[in-house]
């Protein structure tokens, strides 16, 4: 299947501080891409919505000036924590899809954020 | 708005038993339907998938799924589970069309006991 690469796979942060997450389509131009989060043993909560040079759409409760998200080409995006704080620790999931095939999304392989 | 309801969190087997995972979703429309599994620190696996046209579904690693529409739902199977099948499975439905969002169920924690 076709490969979504998420970077880092890992990262921890102080508090206050921005940290930014890449997520690539390597083989497939994704025109919409999408960033979860999920709790442990928690179900993929999505954050938002993202289409190749448009703003991103977000899901309610989620802070869009909190959560930055770009998406300026069609196989890269990334999401931006800002100021984040300990409660922002999670694991973080992007996926892409190629909408005008109708295919599945695929997934990255998250990154573990740690905030301290 | 689509919802997807996953009946069981956890589930305990024995290697070579028999594997039934429910999901039901509601939806007035047309769907897509998936099944995902995640091995412990590992990325989100698709298992297999429905579109359209024949209601049971093939997917990888022996297991199968079958849609019935009248139930609005999509239970996954497999004849005989394996120590290797221990993961996280989840359901997930999209309303068909472009750019439609995929919603997951809470998942189903699998773990099969030697």
């Amino acid at each position: 299947g076709a490969v979504v690469s998420q970077h880092p796979s890992r990262v921890i942060c102080k508090s206050g501080t921005s940290v930014k997450i890449e997520c690539r389509s390597l083989d497939f131009q994704a025109t919409t891409m999408f960033w979860y989060r999920q709790f442990p043993k928690q179900s993929l909560m999505l954050m938002a919505t993202s289409n190749e040079g448009s703003k991103a759409t977000y899901e309610q409760g989620v802070e869009k000036d909190k959560f930055l998200i770009n998406h300026a080409s069609l196989t890269l995006s990334t999401l931006t924590v800002t100021s984040a704080h300990p409660e922002d620790s999670s694991f973080y999931i992007c996926s892409a899809r190629e909408v005008l095939l109708n295919t599945e999304a695929f997934f990255g392989q998250g990154t573990r954020l740690t905030v301290v | 708005a689509q919802s997807v309801s996953q009946h069981n969190h956890h589930v305990i087997l024995s290697e070579a038993a028999s594997l039934e995972l429910g999901c039901n979703y509601s939806y007035g429309g047309t769907v897509n339907l998936f099944w995902y599994v995640q091995y412990p620190g590992q990325h989100l696996q698709l298992l297999l998938k429905y579109f359209s046209g024949d209601p049971l579904v093939k997917g990888i690693k022996g297991f199968e799924a079958e849609f019935i529409k009248s139930k609005f739902s999509f239970n996954l199977r497999k004849p005989s589970v394996q120590w290797s099948d221990t993961a996280e499975y989840f359901c997930a439905v999209r309303p068909s069309g472009t750019a439609s969002k995929l919603t997951f169920g809470t998942g189903t924690r699998l773990q099969v006991t030697l």
